[in-house]
């Protein structure tokens, strides 16, 4: 079975430009959510989805970042205009309640 | 507000040596806590969690976690460490009763020295 699969796995941009992170979960779960790690801090929770409805998205920093996720299946992170404070890895995951929760690789962005 | 505390920043064990990792949470209810474990380069991988039912929780690559209630803590074991086990640890609790959305500690880094 697949695991949770993100791309890209690098991407580096200069300030002010648009990004757009992409999460495709495992197979069959209901629950994605997207978390972020800014250098030298912890993990934190970004949004959570429920198929394709948003569960909870009191994590989500500013109004610049966007994440929809078309017919419960993959899920997208928009971030526009990119700032520098942007820059850390953000993972994806997904879980089927209340079962363990997975994480994909992550995807490191850097704001330039 | 739900918080997990994880003392060590980084942490050096011989080869075969035992190892404990310590993680200690703050939350009102009877928690899920959950351990993961990140190798360079890699994602996270969950390595065991704690739902309810026996407190000590066996997980992958020989490692287990007891949680104490009224120490407020989960820590991480293994009884002998090997040169792959090198690699950030993470405790985290769920926000809510329904294990969804995850607070993690600031993670520790496990270094072994031959």
């Amino acid at each position: 079975e697949a695991g949770v699969t993100q791309f890209p796995s690098h991407s580096v941009i200069e300030k002010g430009q648009t990004v757009t992170l992409r999460c495709d979960p495992i197979s069959g779960h209901d629950n994605l959510y997207w978390y972020r790690r800014v250098m030298g801090k912890e993990i934190k929770f970004l949004l959570h989805f429920v198929k394709e409805s948003k569960q909870d998205e009191s994590g989500m920093p500013n109004n610049r970042f966007l994440a929809e996720r078309t017919g419960g299946t993959y899920s997208t992170l928009k971030v526009q205009p990119a700032e520098l404070e942007d820059s850390g890895v953000y993972f994806c995951a997904s879980s089927q309640d209340p079962g363990g929760v997975y994480f994909g690789p992550g995807t490191r962005l850097t704001v330039l | 507000a739900q918080s997990v505390t994880q003392p060590d920043i980084h942490i050096t064990v011989s080869e075969g040596a035992s190892l404990e990792l310590r993680c200690n949470y703050s939350y009102g209810a009877t928690p899920y806590l959950f351990w993961y474990v990140q190798s360079p380069g890699q994602g996270l991988q969950l390595l065991l969690k704690y739902f309810s039912g026996d407190t000590l929780v066996q997980g992958i690559k020989g490692f287990e976690a007891e949680f104490k209630r009224s120490q407020s803590s989960f820590n991480l074991r293994k009884p002998s460490v090997h040169w792959s086990d090198a690699a950030e640890y993470f405790c985290a609790v769920a926000r809510n009763q329904a294990g969804t959305a995850l607070i993690f500690g600031k993670g520790t880094t496990l270094s072994v020295s031959s």
